[in-house]
């Protein structure tokens, strides 16, 4: 079963547009939700990220959107360069209890910005 | 560099070897995760180190997979018996003490003939 469950698969975006992706997730004991960028045969690194107490978190042209209620959060790439293209990753995990530290991660988003 | 480290970066192997991989975190990060991704999918968690005790195997971690991190240092997984199945890229993370945010190395491709 898909802990956090991400889309689109895959989107195209012109340069200087938005790119949206989405994520959402059921259990409720996950309070931290990282989203990761990574390239061809290199590792995810670690983008932004956001616990539950705020509703968006902005760094730069990145902004994650989290609704708790709805159980669902979002990255936002603001003026979309073509050197964001690659597989961004959502995830959550817990920050207490016995899984703590353990991320979910969901299936990937390949973003393509055309120049 | 400070940043993860995993070696080899590739390894070939052929059905029914041993294989090691080594993962060197971070400076003074105390936890340490390895990690699973298969083509087309997220890192699926394995199991995770908080400096030498591993807390939590993931039902991914079958008897054939073992974990070690002996000095609370470098960690090593090593697979045995290797399957065609065991193909992927293994990745390892680690973080601070306290801290949330998880760091990964550029992994280890392992290829299963």
């Amino acid at each position: 079963q898909q802990q956090v469950k991400q889309s689109p698969q895959s989107l195209i975006v012109q340069k200087g547009g938005i790119s949206i992706i989405n994520c959402a997730y059921e259990n409720t004991a996950f309070d931290y939700f990282p989203w990761y960028q990574q390239f061809p045969g290199k590792g995810p690194a670690l983008l932004i990220a956001i616990r539950p107490d705020v509703s968006e978190k902005k760094e730069g042209r990145f902004t994650i959107s989290f609704n708790k209620s709805a159980k669902q959060f979002s990255l936002h790439i603001m003026d979309s360069q073509p050197g964001d293209s690659a597989t961004y990753f959502c995830a959550a995990g817990p920050l207490r209890g016995s899984t703590l530290g353990r991320l979910y991660f969901g299936r990937g988003t390949q973003l393509t910005v055309w120049p | 560099d400070t940043g993860v480290s995993q070696n080899p970066r590739h390894k070939i192997t052929k059905r029914g070897q041993n294989v090691t991989f080594r993962c060197d975190p971070i400076s003074e990060h105390n936890r340490l995760y390895w990690y699973r991704q298969t083509l087309g999918q997220g890192p699926e968690f394995l199991t995770y180190f908080q400096n030498e005790a591993q807390l939590e195997k993931s039902r991914l971690l079958s008897d054939r997979f073992s974990a070690e991190r002996p000095k609370g240092s470098f960690s090593t997984l090593e697979i045995q018996r290797t399957e065609q199945g065991d193909s992927a890229m293994y990745l390892c993370a680690s973080s601070l003490p306290n801290r949330y945010e998880q760091f990964f190395g550029p992994g280890t491709r392992l290829t299963v003939l």
